[in-house]
């Protein structure tokens, strides 16, 4: 059974930094990975979509990469900004067409 | 403006009523979910449907059912026979079912009393 795992559950650093977020998953079989960001007592924002065949996608300030071999994707965020705090999602799609989510890692940038 | 609305954002019931959730998508997209949400857990899949007429159970789709009787709608109902109904519950969709992005509505906060 497909496994998607964020660590830290929680994160904070100052603006301006540059960070990293990680999500590991333990089935290799998938046809995509995603990253979303949640506000509080809202839906969740697409950011960035990694087909299995795929190496890394960009957008503006994210950076996503899959490694597929080794269960890992990172969320590079370059210059963060205090709009930059959120939760950050990842969520894998199996080969049974399922969307696997991990619990998401807060993330709060310090002004 | 193309997206997807959920509606009521809150809704209470007593226990051992149904509850219908509603969830209208204008994007023309053929797939559409439903996801529940509790605190420090992750989304969690109840059902899901590729197209009109079809819906697949999810990881956890025991006391709950769908109908996806016109592309542009995707009902849940919470039964009765739902152990703990109380969560956030999304609602997404996608182009089509694989290698599509998902969006999301801004969610119905279910409260069981």
């Amino acid at each position: 059974k497909q496994e998607v795992t964020q660590i830290p559950a929680a994160l904070s650093v100052p603006e301006g930094e540059n960070l990293v977020l990680n999500c590991s998953f333990t089935d290799s079989a998938i046809y995509n990975l995603q990253w979303f960001r949640q506000d509080p007592g809202k839906g969740l924002t697409s950011l960035l979509l990694i087909q299995s065949s795929q190496r890394e996608q960009t957008s503006g300030r994210l950076n996503a990469s899959l490694d597929k071999s080794s269960g890992r994707s990172t969320l590079y965020i370059a210059a963060s900004q205090p709009g930059d705090s959120a939760t950050y999602l990842c969520a894998v799609q199996n080969r049974d067409d399922k969307i696997i989510f991990g619990k998401g890692t807060r993330l709060h940038i310090l002004p | 403006d193309g997206g997807i609305t959920q509606s009521p954002k809150y809704l209470f019931r007593k226990e051992g009523q149904n509850v219908t959730l509603s969830c209208e998508q204008n994007l023309n997209h053929d797939a559409m979910y439903w996801y529940r949400q509790d605190p420090g857990q992750g989304l969690r899949l109840i059902y899901y449907s590729q197209i009109v007429n079809d819906f697949q159970k999810g990881d956890i789709a025991e006391g709950y059912s769908v109908s996806r009787e016109k592309k542009e709608s995707f009902p849940l109902t919470v039964t009765s026979a739902q152990k703990n109904p109380t969560a956030f519950y999304l609602c997404a969709s996608s182009i089509v079912l694989v290698n599509s992005p998902l969006h999301f509505g801004n969610g119905t906060r279910l409260t069981v009393t």
